[in-house]
């Protein structure tokens, strides 16, 4: 149930941009994006509701596919504060689990 | 500061032995999350609790238990304990008791199994 991330790990510089996809083998009914930087809690970015409803972050934006089942976390202009790890949440139709993927290491560099 | 907060911060016990650990969620939230995280595995979903009810169970061991009191704090009683179970403990608390709503997390609790 556990939804999978890729790429495990990656490394920009400062100002470029970066994907960071999450499917799962089972229907999703919401999608949920979370950072956390090390030695923190995951603090919420964005969820993404089936049907097509966004809540979250100003600068980073993400699509959710339901026929696919995958979402993707767009990161764009990075900036140094970006650094951290992202994890993507998925809910089923029990209405209330919520899994995390084992996360996307992101690393910006000057 | 979340509001959500979790005790103790850090906790080192030896293997066969129990621990608990609380979590006080945000004024206000009815659910309560907890996670597992170690480093090669994640953020491992346990359990959720809404209201005093348990909702939802993910991967979470039978040493381990889990409750919500009326107050709506909530404590996950880790028993037998092994070397493995060493990790880092997340609570969350949440408006909702479905997915729908952001999770707040805590600061987690760190356990060390000697």
């Amino acid at each position: 149930q556990q939804p999978v991330q890729s790429p495990q790990a990656v490394i920009l510089r400062e100002g470029e941009d970066a994907v960071i996809n999450c499917s799962s083998s089972k229907a999703l009914y919401s999608v949920h994006w979370y950072r956390q930087k090390h030695g923190e809690a995951p603090v919420f970015l964005m969820i993404l509701l089936k049907g097509g409803e966004q809540k979250g972050h100003e600068k980073i934006s993400a699509s959710f596919n339901e026929k696919k089942q995958q979402s993707s976390l767009y990161l764009t202009a990075s900036q140094l504060s970006y650094s951290g790890t992202y994890f993507c949440g998925t809910g089923d139709n029990s209405g209330y689990a919520l899994n995390f993927g084992k996360g996307t290491s992101l690393l910006v560099t000057p | 500061d979340s509001g959500v907060t979790q005790t103790p911060k850090h906790l080192i016990t030896a293997t066969g032995q129990r621990v608990t650990l609380r979590c006080s969620p945000r004024s206000g939230d009815l659910s309560v999350y907890w996670y597992q995280q170690s480093l090669d595995q994640g953020l491992q979903f346990l359990i959720q609790y809404y209201n005093g009810e348990e909702r939802a169970k993910g991967n979470i061991l039978e040493r381990f238990s889990a409750q919500q009191f009326p107050d709506l704090h909530s404590e996950l009683n880790l028993s037998s304990l092994e070397l493995g179970d060493s990790a880092l403990y997340f609570c969350a608390s949440s408006v909702t008791g479905g997915y729908t709503g952001e999770l707040f997390f805590g600061e987690g609790s760190r356990l060390t199994v000697l």
